[in-house]
């Protein structure tokens, strides 16, 4: 099945820099890269996400870019602020069993 | 107000005492699946429906049981509930299996 691999598991930047967290994945058939914020005691909630037939998409301060032929994708926040202090997860769905695969998380610290 | 809801969100039992741990969501949505989550091995997938009276394994589904009886319920039982099986569950759901999925907030559970 497929193994989505997540770094770092922890990430400390100062408040106005930026952060970024990697995946990697192995089904070539996954199609479908949705990022997670979790913050304390409350389920995942998405905040951007991409399918396979794009490069790169932006919403704001994030922004996600996937390289199909690498198989990994990354999430980037900019000019980050506290409240983006949160566990981030990636995803992929593998067509190949119809079902999500998570990373184990990054705990983002941002320091005011 | 559009949401997922779970029931109970914290409970101790012992080990062997069946247990169900409620599914609602009021979105209409078709997608419904079910998470534990572990520290260091982040979501993994326990079962998932694509419609009503449809389930399917997702990668660790032994011990749970599932029912999709109605489009807004998702209940997921565990018949025989073994100390392992301590964790937190989340019950998530979406239009459609790559659309953006909405979880609920957690259900903490403990097996002695």
């Amino acid at each position: 099945g497929e193994n989505v691999e997540q770094h770092p598991s922890t990430l400390s930047v100062q408040e106005g820099d930026s952060a970024v967290i990697k995946c990697t994945y192995s089904d070539s058939a996954s199609n479908y890269f949705p990022w997670y914020k979790q913050e304390l005691g409350k389920g995942p909630q998405l905040i951007i996400d991409i399918r396979s037939n794009v490069g790169e998409k932006k919403d704001q301060r994030i922004a996600v870019t996937l390289n199909k032929t690498a198989k990994h994708f990354s999430l980037h926040i900019t000019e980050t602020q506290p409240e983006d202090s949160a566990v981030y997860f990636c995803a992929a769905w593998a067509n190949t069993g119809n079902q999500f695969y998570f990373g184990t998380g990054t705990s983002l610290t941002v320091i005011p | 107000e559009a949401q997922v809801t779970q029931n109970p969100r914290y409970l101790i039992t012992v080990t062997g005492k069946k247990l169900t741990v409620t599914c609602s969501q009021n979105m209409n949505h078709e997608y419904m699946s079910w998470y534990r989550q572990d520290p260091g091995l982040g979501l993994r997938q326990i079962y998932y429906s694509m419609n009503v009276e449809v389930t399917d394994k997702g990668d660790v589904p032994e011990g749970y049981k599932v029912s999709r009886k109605e489009k807004r319920n998702f209940p997921l039982i565990l018949e025989s509930p073994s100390p392992n099986q301590t964790s937190l569950y989340f019950c998530a759901s979406s239009w459609a299996e790559t659309d953006t999925q909405y979880f609920g907030p957690g259900t903490r559970l403990t097996v002695l």
